[in-house]
């Protein structure tokens, strides 16, 4: 079971570049979520959707777009990199909005320069 | 100002010792989830509490949650390296968004 996939894993991006992070989850889950993960700070939710076609914004999404086209994935977008933004992104899924497990990714480590 | 503060941020200890970690918070919740991350992947959930002064144990792992549901603690026994890395503690937001918050996490080293 793939579960919920991030690509890329890793990228170097210089100032003012944009790029966009790609979530798949194959659980059919309804609900997504973007962290960022920064030392000494735990996660901290960037968007997240409740369902295809919808997105909201989380603690941090300053900088960051999200899209929902289809319900297995989650489109995390920087349209103008920051050296704020770098930090490691975490992906996860989830099929209940109440006390229900999140599914995480492997992470995408992400450097701005 | 964190809803949910964790401690000890760090914590290396020797195999066979045994540990306790705190996540404690001024808000009541309905439930409170444990998560383990290891170097390299994402967070795992080890385990949800629900009643106040519930204790469910996974294996060597205890965990509480405080009567007053504003509190819990994971307690590992006899420690192995295995036992390794980033402890979190979570908490569902208020909405029915599935939504975590998440402790800054506890990082516990085993040493051999």
């Amino acid at each position: 079971n793939a579960g919920v996939t991030q690509t890329p894993k890793f990228r170097v991006l210089k100032t003012g570049q944009s790029m966009t992070l790609l979530c798949a989850q194959d659980m059919n889950h309804e609900y997504m979520y973007w962290y960022r993960q920064d030392p000494g700070m735990g996660l901290r939710l960037i968007h997240y959707s409740v369902g295809e076609g919808t997105t909201a914004k989380g603690e941090v999404p300053d900088g960051y777009n999200v899209s929902r086209l289809k319900k297995q994935n989650f489109l995390l977008g920087l349209e103008s990199a920051a050296p704020s933004q770098t930090s490691v992104y975490f992906c996860a899924s989830s099929w209940q909005g109440v006390s229900g497990e999140l599914f995480f990714g492997e992470g995408s480590r992400l450097t701005v320069l | 100002t964190q809803l949910l503060e964790q401690s000890p941020q760090f914590l290396s200890i020797q195999e066979g010792e045994n540990l306790t970690v705190y996540c404690n918070s001024s808000s009541v919740f309905s439930s409170l989830q444990w998560y383990r991350q290891e170097p390299g992947e994402g967070p795992v959930l080890l385990v949800t509490v629900v009643t106040g002064g519930e204790v469910k144990k996974l294996k060597r792992l205890t965990f509480q949650f405080g009567d007053a549901r504003k509190d819990s603690s994971l307690h590992i026994t006899a420690a192995q390296p295995g036992d390794t890395g980033l402890y979190l503690c979570a908490v569902h937001g208020s909405s029915n968004t599935g939504k975590l918050i998440f402790g800054q996490g506890t990082t516990l080293q085993v040493k051999p």
